[in-house]
């Protein structure tokens, strides 16, 4: 049974629109949430985190959390080309311990 | 660059061989996870660290095992390898008041034959 849902996609944007990856997760008790990038080959890299229902920005990068829909979203604004990548979403579901749920990503490809 | 370190970067193995993965965290980061992320997929949680304890367990078999040392580095051992055991594996650190933010190392990218 999953709990992390993403769609794989691949999601193309045109330079310098908003690109918009979404995230669902079946345990409404989950408390974390995160996002990570992971290009070709790489390791995933940390973008954002968010604990409050609401948005929290960073640079270009804006997280919306819903917890009573049990969704979490990033925009990304002025998409670049540099943006290319996996972007990951991660849960920590409503349990001890801190392991990170994750969900299977979705390919963003910005072109130029 | 977190500050996180695994070694080596790449391994080629046979099927049924043992291998010891090793990951040294960042400094002051006193938990360390593994996770095993295939092709396509997102990582999945192996297991987790604190103080030389283990501190939780996904759904891996026993013979995926583990330590963690007095300098809070720590190593993942995986017996009689199977070919689904290629795979990348990251290995995550966190701060000690703040354990739920990981972040990861570069990765050992392990094949089985």
């Amino acid at each position: 049974q999953k709990e992390v849902e993403q769609n794989s996609g691949p999601l193309s944007v045109p330079e310098g629109a908003i690109a918009s990856l979404n995230c669902t997760y079946s345990d409404r008790g989950s408390q974390s949430f995160f996002w990570y990038r992971q290009y070709s080959g790489k390791s995933p890299e940390l973008i954002m985190s968010i604990y409050s229902n609401g948005d929290k920005e960073d640079g270009r990068f804006t997280a919306q959390l819903n917890k009573a829909s049990q969704y979490v979203s990033l925009l990304i604004r002025d998409s670049q080309p540099s943006d290319s990548a996996t972007y990951l979403c991660a849960v920590i579901p409503n349990q001890a311990g801190t392991a990170l749920i994750f969900g299977k990503g979705t390919t963003l490809s910005v072109s130029s | 660059e977190t500050g996180v370190t695994q070694s080596p970067t790449h391994l080629i193995k046979t099927r049924g061989q043992q291998v010891t993965l090793r990951c040294s965290s960042q400094s002051g980061h006193n938990t360390v996870s593994w996770y095993q992320q295939a092709l396509g997929q997102g990582p999945q949680f192996i297991f987790q660290y604190y103080r030389e304890e283990e501190n939780g367990r996904g759904n891996f078999p026993p013979r995926f095992s583990g330590l963690q040392f007095p300098n809070y580095s720590s190593e993942l051992n995986v017996n009689a390898l199977e070919l689904d055991d290629s795979a990348l594996y990251l290995c995550a650190s966190s701060l000690m008041d703040r354990k739920e933010t990981q972040y990861f190392g570069p990765g050992t990218r392990l094949l089985v034959l």
